[in-house]
């Protein structure tokens, strides 16, 4: 039964050239969340929504963008991608008890 | 701000070992706290939770006390198998949907 789904497990892009990652959930929940996470490290949040509210990071770059078109999808463009944007990203939902509920994860490959 | 504080890695164990990886938190208000796992090459996966003072969360032979007097949220496993290798991260989050705030995770190795 998968909770939240994320396509495709794995993106290989060039140098600038644009890349969309997709994000869905099965569990209606209100908040969605995108992260970046570089070699085990601790995720990074990128982004988040509470509904249709965006919440932007500070220190997230202009090179991220969102998008969440309904209450299941949830989108991550990156405009131009560069050599150190390669790293897992994550999509998570919020449950009843803040707990968030991950995706497997996104590996994305910049060339 | 509200921060999490776990040991450092790695951790290398035999089969069967006790395990223990410490994590302090600060924060406002009345936290709840999380510990998630990640195993290689994928996402995380929520392992137990503490909503309140005194709760203990338990999964798959691990637990963990949220101890407010000592603002910790030790995980344990009284004997640990190969396939708990992984990377443990402590996480906490305030009230309303608050996104998380993670330790640094700790990569627990464990050798036949």
């Amino acid at each position: 039964d998968a909770m939240v789904i994320q396509n495709p497990r794995y993106q290989v892009t060039q140098f600038g050239k644009p890349v969309t990652l997709s994000c869905s959930q099965t569990l209606n929940h209100n908040v969605m969340y995108w992260y970046q996470q570089k070699s085990s490290q601790a995720p990074k949040l990128l982004f988040h929504y509470y509904d249709k509210d965006f919440n932007n990071e500070a220190d997230t770059p202009d090179n991220f963008q969102s998008r969440r078109p309904n209450t299941s999808f949830c989108f991550l463009d990156i405009r131009s991608p560069g050599l150190g944007d390669a790293a897992m990203y994550l999509c998570a939902t919020s449950g009843l008890y803040n707990e968030q509920f991950f995706g497997p994860g996104t590996r994305l490959t910049v060339l | 701000g509200d921060s999490v504080t776990q040991m450092e890695g790695p951790v290398t164990l035999s089969e069967e070992a006790f395990l223990t990886i410490n994590c302090t938190y600060t924060a406002t208000g009345y936290p709840s706290l999380f510990w998630y796992v990640q195993y290689p090459g994928e996402g995380l996966q929520l392992l137990l939770k503490a909503t309140k003072a005194d709760d203990k969360g338990s999964n798959k032979g691990f637990e963990a006390t949220y101890r407010k007097e000592t603002t910790s949220f030790h995980l344990e496993k009284g004997s640990v198998q190969v396939s708990d290798s992984a990377v443990y991260f402590c996480a906490l989050t305030n009230s309303g949907n608050t996104p998380l705030v993670f330790g640094k995770g700790t990569r627990l190795s464990v050798i036949a």
